[in-house]
């Protein structure tokens, strides 16, 4: 069974532009979800989507934005990046509303330097 | 808002050995899950041991097993007979059951060495 996919693995952009990262879950996987890691904030979360509905959302500026499509493949945007965006981006996966262990799966990340 | 506390960002083992790595939250939410992390150097995040907060019985996955005291707020993981490929960092996170959805808390880390 084919594990969370995330692409790209490591992009480079400068302050002011855009940048768009996908995830593909686990098969039959419907919940997905994205977190930012970085040395001085740590892992936190960015918002979650289920059914391409936004679920929830952490503590995170506009310029994060996110959607999900109907094969449960999801993407998340940055715009007018800023340095302080550099961060590894992870994605996970999980079922959601079924007999829950809680457990989520996660990608290997989208390394984004922002200079 | 629950939080999740590592004290201990650096820990070392001999290989062989035993160690445990500590964790405490903080929770109003009566039914949860924890959950112990290993992050690599490859950076992908690995699902070490999971508890449900329900379960009085501690969770054991073969070498690693928690203390879970759930009025103490407490979720140590103990790793025994430390191998070198136990070298990681591990995250304890948090998942409330009544918070909806994915969404984990996690700790700051532990970077965990394993001197052969």
């Amino acid at each position: 069974k084919a594990g969370v996919t995330q692409t790209p693995r490591y992009l480079i952009k400068t302050r002011g532009q855009q940048v768009t990262l996908s995830c593909s879950p686990i098969s039959g996987h419907r919940s997905v979800s994205w977190y930012q890691q970085t040395p001085g904030q740590g892992l936190q979360f960015l918002f979650e989507y289920f059914s391409e509905t936004q679920r929830n959302k952490g503590n995170f500026p506009g310029r994060f934005s996110g959607r999900q499509f109907s094969n449960s493949r999801s993407e998340m945007n940055v715009s007018t990046l800023e340095l302080g965006d550099s961060a590894l981006y992870l994605c996970a996966s999980s079922l959601r509303g079924q007999p829950n262990t809680g457990e989520l799966f996660f990608g290997e990340g989208s390394r984004l330097t922002v200079l | 808002a629950q939080t999740v506390t590592q004290s201990q960002p650096e820990m070392s083992v001999q290989e062989a050995e035993t160690v445990t790595l500590s964790c405490t939250y903080d929770t109003s939410e009566s039914d949860y899950y924890l959950f112990w992390y290993k992050q690599p150097p490859s950076r992908q995040m690995i699902l070490v041991i999971r508890q449900e907060a329900y379960k009085q019985q501690n969770a054991t996955e073969n070498r690693f097993s928690v203390n879970f005291q759930k009025a103490a707020k407490s979720f140590s993981l103990k790793i025994s007979d430390s191998q070198l490929g136990d070298a990681a960092m591990y995250f304890c996170a948090y998942r409330g059951e009544e918070t909806s959805g994915s969404r984990l808390t996690f700790g700051e880390g532990t970077q965990l060495t394993v001197n052969p």
